[in-house]
């Protein structure tokens, strides 16, 4: 069964302090993997898109890699306004296109 | 602003009730996407719609149904509404079929069952 786990489910940092959200999958074959991000209330708002191990992407403080088995989003010097949840989506090979989705991990950013 | 919107933003129902969600994908996309989002559930694919036809259908409840019409616009119809299906119902749109593209998502429904 194809699943995403993202970890933690909860980070927080100060301002300033880099870090690192996980997302494994198992699929039977990625065709994509997507970052979105997510305030209270709002719908999820993109972020990457990453087709192929080895690939990086990277947004202002954001930096998204990508391996065979899992993806990672590098937060370098957070700032408050980065405060949200973190969602990672897989679409399959074997899918018409919807996304599976991780559980999330809530960032919190501390001045 | 993703250019994708929904109507209404909250929606207050009674058990048993039936309501009715619009959507407006982003001018010149093909796709649009239902998803249900509850607090344990997290996000969870509903049904997909290519060019007015129905493409792929996720885990999706006999109640529920849903159409995209001429003008690209999709409904999602919610009928014998249970007090389980309180969650926030978005929609997204991409622009062809959906393999490999980006989906960009709508500010959502809120609903609310009492």
């Amino acid at each position: 069964e194809d699943q995403v786990t993202q970890s933690p489910e909860a980070l927080r940092l100060q301002e300033g302090e880099s870090s690192s959200l996980n997302c494994s999958y198992t699929v039977s074959g990625l065709r994509g993997l997507f970052w979105y991000r997510q305030d209270p209330g709002k719908g999820p708002e993109f972020l990457f898109t990453l087709y192929s191990a080895g690939e990086e992407k990277e947004k202002e403080r954001l930096k998204a890699t990508l391996t065979k088995k899992e993806s990672f989003l590098h937060i370098t010097a957070p700032k408050p306004e980065d405060s949200a949840t973190y969602l990672c989506a897989v679409q399959a090979m074997g899918s018409q296109g919807n996304l599976i989705f991780g559980k999330g991990t809530k960032l919190s950013v501390k001045p | 602003d993703s250019g994708v919107t929904q109507t209404p933003k909250h929606l207050i129902t009674a058990t048993g009730q039936r309501v009715t969600l619009r959507c407006s994908p982003r001018s010149g996309d093909l796709s649009v996407y239902w998803y249900q989002q509850s607090l344990d559930q997290g996000l969870q694919f509903l049904i997909q719609y290519y060019n007015g036809e129905e493409r792929a259908k996720g885990n999706i409840l006999e109640r529920f149904s849903a159409q995209q019409f001429p003008d690209l616009h999709s409904e999602l119809n919610l009928s014998s509404l249970e007090l389980g299906d309180s969650a926030l119902y978005f929609c997204a749109s991409s622009a062809h079929s959906g393999l490999g593209e980006t989906q960009y998502f709508g500010p959502g429904t809120r609903l609310l069952v009492l």
